[in-house]
């Protein structure tokens, strides 16, 4: 079985501050891990993906995330945070490997205040 | 450009009709996926097809029914079985089922039961 996590439904933070948007995972094995963004009434955007390598990835909008495998945690960063970024958010998981589809989370809302 | 599209962008259906929802790509990719989005709950997956004339039932496959005819469509019916169908769906393609590769999605539909 494979489960994402995402603990928080609603993050805000302050134009110019930092952000981070939570995720966890659980998968047997070796995961995939992605992150996505979605505008209201639109589908998802693909920001970016661990596969192998650095734990660190860097993806589209000057987001990133760091893939921590002790803790199971695959978080979204960005250095300093844009009202246009107030979005909704996903996690997602694929077991590496596997021909299972992707496992979402249940998204959290991201306000990014003037 | 290339991308995937579905139409249409609103569709209200009378309880105990039948409506089919289109999904078209040109971006060549061999998987296709069908979701549903409920507030709150993510993304479900409904159905997802590998190859042309083939598909699998999703977690959520009760009351909907697919076909793959052509590696560009993936049309998902709605049928009077679907006992709460009002959601948000969302169609995406990937250039191989499983794997490395992320999933692009389409704009969505949402429909409505009147």
């Amino acid at each position: 079985a494979q489960s994402v996590a995402q603990p928080e439904d609603q993050v805000n933070v302050a134009e110019g501050n930092p952000l981070t948007v939570k995720c966890t995972y659980s998968v047997s094995g070796n995961p995939y891990l992605f992150w996505y963004v979605q505008y209201p009434n639109r589908g998802l955007q693909f920001l970016l993906k661990y596969i192998t390598g650095d734990n660190l990835v860097k993806g589209s909008y000057g987001f990133e995330a760091e893939f921590n495998k002790s803790q199971t945690s695959f978080h979204l960063k960005k250095p300093s945070a844009l009202v246009s970024d107030s979005a909704l958010y996903f996690c997602a998981v694929r077991r590496s490997g596997s021909a299972r589809q992707l496992t979402f989370g249940s998204g959290t809302q991201l306000t990014v205040l003037p | 450009d290339g991308g995937i599209t579905q139409s249409p962008k609103y569709l209200f259906r009378k309880e105990g009709q039948n409506v089919t929802l289109s999904c078209e790509q040109n971006l060549n990719h061999d998987a296709m996926y069908w979701y549903r989005q409920d507030p709150g709950q993510g993304l479900r997956l409904i159905y997802y097809s590998q190859i042309v004339n083939d598909f699998q039932k999703g977690d959520i496959a009760e009351g909907y029914s697919v076909s793959r005819e052509k590696k560009e469509s993936f049309p998902l019916t709605v049928t009077s079985a679907q006992k709460n169908p009002t959601a948000f769906y969302l169609c995406a393609s990937s250039r191989e089922p499983g794997g490395r590769t992320e999933a692009f999605f389409g704009q969505g539909t949402r429909l409505t039961v009147v």
